[in-house]
C-alpha cells in the first residue's frame, strides 16, 4: 500500500459545528503531517507528528485539534471554525529523518467549505 | 520564509523545454519538487540532498546549488501530460521531525 487515504473529499460545516478529518497510511511512515492549501498557493505546514507525538505546531489557532491515536491514523478535529478556514486540507507522511530520505506521500486532501 | 520561484508560470508546446528555478535566502538543507494537478494531491518527483547533486528521470531532472541555495528543475521535450503547478521544498530538520516548506510555485502548461 503506497497510499494515503483522505475522509471525507468534501465537507460543509457551519461555523458552529464540529467536524473531523481523518488520514490514514500503511507505508510504515513514523511522520505525518496537516497541510493546508488556498486556491493558487501552496501548501502550508500546520502540524507535524512524529512517533505519534506532536512535534511541531505553527502557531494554528486552537479551532483546529489534531490527534494521531496510533502510527496509521492522524485526525484534524474542526470547531467553531470561519469562513476564512475554508481550504484544502492535505495530509502527509514520510519516513522521519536519517532514515532513506524519501519525499512525502500526499493525500487527496479535503476540500473545506466552512459557511 | 518560502523559497522563490521563478518564472511564476510558463506555456511551452509540446516539445519544449523548460527550467523552474527555485531560491531561498536561508541555508537549503535538502530540496524537494512535487508537481500538483488542479485539484489533485501535489506527487513526489524527486530530492536532492547535497549541493551539486543532480539527478533525473525521464525527461525531468534537476540540480541543487548549495552555496548559492538554489536548485532548478529541467523539463526536457515537454508532454501535455506535464502540465500542472510544480513546487519546490526544503525540508529542515527539528529535533525528530522535519518542516517542508514549499516555494511559491510556477504553474506549466503543455499545449499541442
Amino acid at each position: 500500500d503506497t497510499e494515503v487515504t483522505q475522509t471525507p473529499k468534501h465537507l460543509v460545516m457551519g461555523m458552529t459545528n464540529k467536524k473531523s478529518l481523518k488520514c490514514e497510511q500503511h507505508m510504515g511512515h513514523r511522520a505525518m503531517y496537516w497541510y493546508k492549501q488556498k486556491a493558487k498557493k501552496p501548501p502550508e505546514l500546520m502540524f507535524v507528528y512524529s512517533y505519534e507525538k506532536l512535534s511541531i505546531n505553527e502557531s494554528v489557532p486552537s479551532r483546529f485539534s489534531p490527534e494521531c491515536p496510533n502510527s496509521s491514523l492522524l485526525n484534524l478535529h474542526l470547531h467553531a471554525l470561519q469562513p476564512e478556514d475554508s481550504a484544502l486540507y492535505l495530509c502527509a507522511s514520510s519516513h522521519l529523518p536519517g532514515r532513506d530520505p524519501i519525499g512525502y506521500t500526499f493525500g487527496s486532501g479535503t476540500r473545506l467549505t466552512v459557511v | 520564509q518560502q523559497p522563490v520561484q521563478s518564472p511564476q508560470a510558463v506555456i511551452l508546446r509540446e516539445g519544449e523545454d523548460a527550467v523552474i528555478n527555485c531560491s531561498s535566502s536561508k541555508a537549503l538543507y535538502s530540496v524537494h519538487w512535487y508537481r500538483q494537478k488542479h485539484g489533485e494531491a501535489p506527487v513526489f518527483l524527486m530530492i536532492l540532498l547535497k549541493g551539486g547533486e543532480q539527478k533525473g528521470h525521464d525527461k525531468i531532472s534537476a540540480s541543487f546549488n548549495e552555496k548559492k541555495q538554489q536548485s532548478s528543475l529541467y523539463l526536457t521535450a515537454s508532454q501535455l501530460s506535464y502540465s500542472g503547478t510544480y513546487f519546490c521544498g526544503t525540508a529542515i530538520p527539528t529535533g525528530t521531525a522535519s518542516k517542508l516548506t514549499f516555494g511559491t510555485g510556477t504553474r506549466l502548461q503543455v499545449t499541442l
